[in-house]
């Protein structure tokens, strides 16, 4: 199936640095979603977004629903080491089908 | 709780033999997806179920698979013959598809290996 193209594939970073990714589509979503994902557990929902150019926050993660409706962001600041694990997009066309499709997750690991 | 859950949590299984593993959606929540995650890799769309509608199967990788939910409630997913490259996690997710809001909820996943 249809897989949405994430990156970087992983990322090392310190402890306070500000983290950035990203997810591009072939074709247009009305729908990102971002989640995390930790070890031996199912993904974790972190921001929805429903509308081209929404900016959506929560707590110090801020995602944005790209212009073009093919691309969206993910930002982390200031990351603490809970913030490691894979962080996953999925989008979705409800206008085309019921299927959300999913990036290939970005690895995060955050150095003490 | 009031989380989507799943069942077995792990499942070992010799080659050839079928499992069945099971999903309980969140209450009302009219989605239900199955998917599959093998080891350090992304997600894999399995099948989607929406209300009464006829599922969309189109993810399924081969005849072995199958699925079933009754009405709004639990989804059973049956692999028949299983193979070692079956080994992966086994994640439902749920959602209330309402128009244009379409949220996911993922359960916990259920950890299959075929010996």
């Amino acid at each position: 199936g249809q897989q949405l193209n994430q990156s970087p594939q992983s990322m090392f970073i310190q402890e306070g640095e500000d983290v950035s990714m990203n997810c591009t589509s072939s074709s247009i979503f009305n729908t990102w979603l971002w989640y995390k994902q930790d070890p031996g557990e199912g993904p974790v929902l972190l921001i929805a977004l429903y509308k081209a150019g929404e900016l959506t926050s929560n707590g110090r993660l801020t995602a944005q629903f790209g212009i073009t409706r093919k691309d969206s962001f993910l930002n982390i600041s200031a990351s603490i080491p809970s913030d490691v694990g894979i962080y996953f997009c999925a989008g979705r066309n409800t206008g085309t089908g019921n299927q959300f499709y999913f990036g290939t997750g970005t690895s995060l690991t955050v150095i003490p | 709780g009031a989380g989507v859950s799943q069942s077995p949590s792990n499942k070992v299984t010799e080659k050839g033999k079928d499992v069945e593993l099971r999903c309980d959606p969140i209450s009302g929540h009219t989605a239900l997806y199955w998917y599959r995650q093998r080891l350090g890799q992304g997600l894999e769309f399995l099948i989607y179920f929406q209300g009464n509608s006829a599922p969309d199967k189109s993810g399924l990788p081969s005849d072995r698979f199958s699925a079933e939910r009754t009405g709004e409630s639990v989804s059973t997913l049956t692999i028949q013959r299983t193979q070692q490259e079956d080994s992966a996690v086994y994640l439902c997710a749920s959602s209330l598809a309402k128009l244009g809001r379409n949220t996911q909820y993922f359960g916990p996943g259920t950890r299959l290996l075929v010996l």
